[in-house]
């Protein structure tokens, strides 16, 4: 069973402050990194796909960063928002598998 | 373009009966998932199938069975109920071969008394 380890498991920041989370997973026989954004009572929604080493990805005031090499992603988020407020899930996927391994997640609470 | 559905919403079994979780997508992706969402325990893969006319265990699949019944549907069901598989039910699909970025259903609550 592969391991996909999140920290923290949670985090209370306030409106307009900058946080980040990792991500970290088997550095061997990498395939992608996904991370997704759940809000309560919803379902997980796609944030990015990463595949290479060193790969930056951005959406809005969300990035983040890949690092395949040493097993590890950030996901950075710039001036909080009360609707920033979701679980943020990793998820990784080896090259010899069509499924994905997701971590526990990453819960933010943002208040004002 | 309803993406991913699910049916039913919510669920109250009794020890030992069965059931069938409905999954449909419109998207035309080869690949779909049933995930079970327990507290602090993440997303957890039940079953798979990665493309029609397959399917693969996951993570934990006893106690449950699944049918690829076409390209849009995956049902899971579950034959004799327990009090452990009390759980939110989550179905994905996946089309992209290279990104699998995975489109998840509204969910099923499901509770086993």
């Amino acid at each position: 069973i592969l391991n996909v380890e999140q920290s923290p498991q949670s985090l209370h920041v306030q409106e307009g402050d900058s946080t980040n989370f990792t991500c970290s997973f088997p550095s061997s026989n990498f395939y992608a990194l996904h991370w997704y954004r759940w809000e309560t009572a919803k379902s997980p929604e796609a944030l990015f796909v990463m595949t290479l080493n060193g790969d930056e990805k951005k959406k809005g005031r969300i990035s983040a960063t890949l690092n395949t090499k040493e097993g590890y992603s950030y996901l950075y988020i710039k001036g909080s928002q009360p609707e920033d407020s979701a679980t943020y899930l990793c998820a990784f996927r080896t090259g010899t598998a069509s499924k994905l391994t997701f971590g526990t997640g990453t819960r933010l609470q943002v208040t004002l | 373009n309803a993406g991913v559905t699910q049916t039913p919403k919510f669920q109250v079994l009794k020890t030992g009966q069965s059931m069938t979780l409905q999954c449909a997508q419109d998207m035309n992706h080869n690949s779909m998932y049933w995930y079970r969402q327990d507290p602090g325990m993440g997303l957890r893969l039940i079953y798979y199938s990665a493309s029609e006319g397959t399917t693969d265990k996951g993570e934990v699949p006893n106690g449950y069975n699944v049918s690829r019944l076409n390209k849009r549907e995956f049902s899971l069901r579950l034959e004799s109920a327990a009090p452990s598989q009390t759980s939110v039910y989550f179905c994905a699909a996946a089309g992209l071969p290279h990104t699998d970025t995975q489109y998840f259903g509204p969910g099923t609550r499901l509770t086993v008394l």
